[in-house]
């Protein structure tokens, strides 16, 4: 049973550049979670997704970052025009049936932005 | 508003000797603690977690960890440290029982355990 997969695993972009995570969910898990851990600080979280409904994205800036977990495909965390701030890792995380705080997570995709 | 504070941001011990990882949190409703560990490249996993039942968890790996909501702290205890255990250990909060959003995890910073032989 393959766990949380996450690609690519280290992405460097330049400034100005879009950034494209992915995140595929444990199988069976309909709920995907994104955490972002800047350089010395803890995870943070970002947004909950469920199959094509963004549930909660409190912890998403406002501008530049969005997410979509369509209804056939992996989540996408997207980054347009990078800044060196976004340099950070970022891990995706999944639930089976309902929200729920036993989250699996994934290896991260650690980004940096040069 | 929740948050999570992890004393001592790398934790050095011998193999064979007692492991202790601080971690307190605020938290304005009844918490939901959690500890996770993590390995080189990968991701995090639970070791163990307290959802308002026993106060004394026991998780994976020999960890346990103590709920005691009187000092606001959940510090993560292993009676003999192996060098498998060397990894970045994370203490996270959410909403307890009574909150809406118990899958919004909040973090500490991460203790960075080293065993040596």
């Amino acid at each position: 049973n393959a766990g949380v997969m996450q690609n690519p695993r280290h992405l460097v972009r330049r400034r100005g550049q879009e950034a494209r995570l992915r995140c595929s969910p444990m199988k069976g898990h309909s709920h995907v979670y994104w955490y972002r851990q800047l350089p010395e600080e803890g995870l943070k979280f970002m947004v909950y997704l469920q199959k094509e409904n963004i549930i909660d994205e409190s912890g998403m800036p406002k501008e530049r970052f969005s997410a979509e977990f369509p209804k056939e495909g992996p989540s996408i965390l997207r980054i347009q025009q990078v800044v060196r701030g976004d340099s950070a890792a970022y891990f995706c995380a999944s639930s089976p049936s309902v929200a729920s705080y036993e989250q699996y997570f994934g290896p991260g995709t650690r980004l940096t932005v040069t | 508003a929740q948050s999570v504070t992890q004393l001592g941001s790398h934790v050095s011990v011998s193999e064979g000797a007692l492991v202790l990882l601080r971690c307190n949190y605020s938290s304005s409703v009844p918490p939901y603690l959690f500890w996770y560990v993590q390995y080189p490249n990968q991701g995090l996993q639970l070791l163990l977690k307290y959802t308002s039942a026993a106060t004394l968890v026991k998780g994976i790996n020999g960890f346990e960890a103590e709920f005691k909501k009187s000092e606001t702290s959940f510090h993560l205890t292993k009676p003999s440290a192996h060098m498998s255990d060397a990894a970045e250990y994370f203490c996270a909060v959410s909403q307890g029982p009574s909150g809406g959003s118990n899958y919004k995890l909040t973090f500490g910073k991460g203790t960075l355990l080293t065993v040596n032989p």
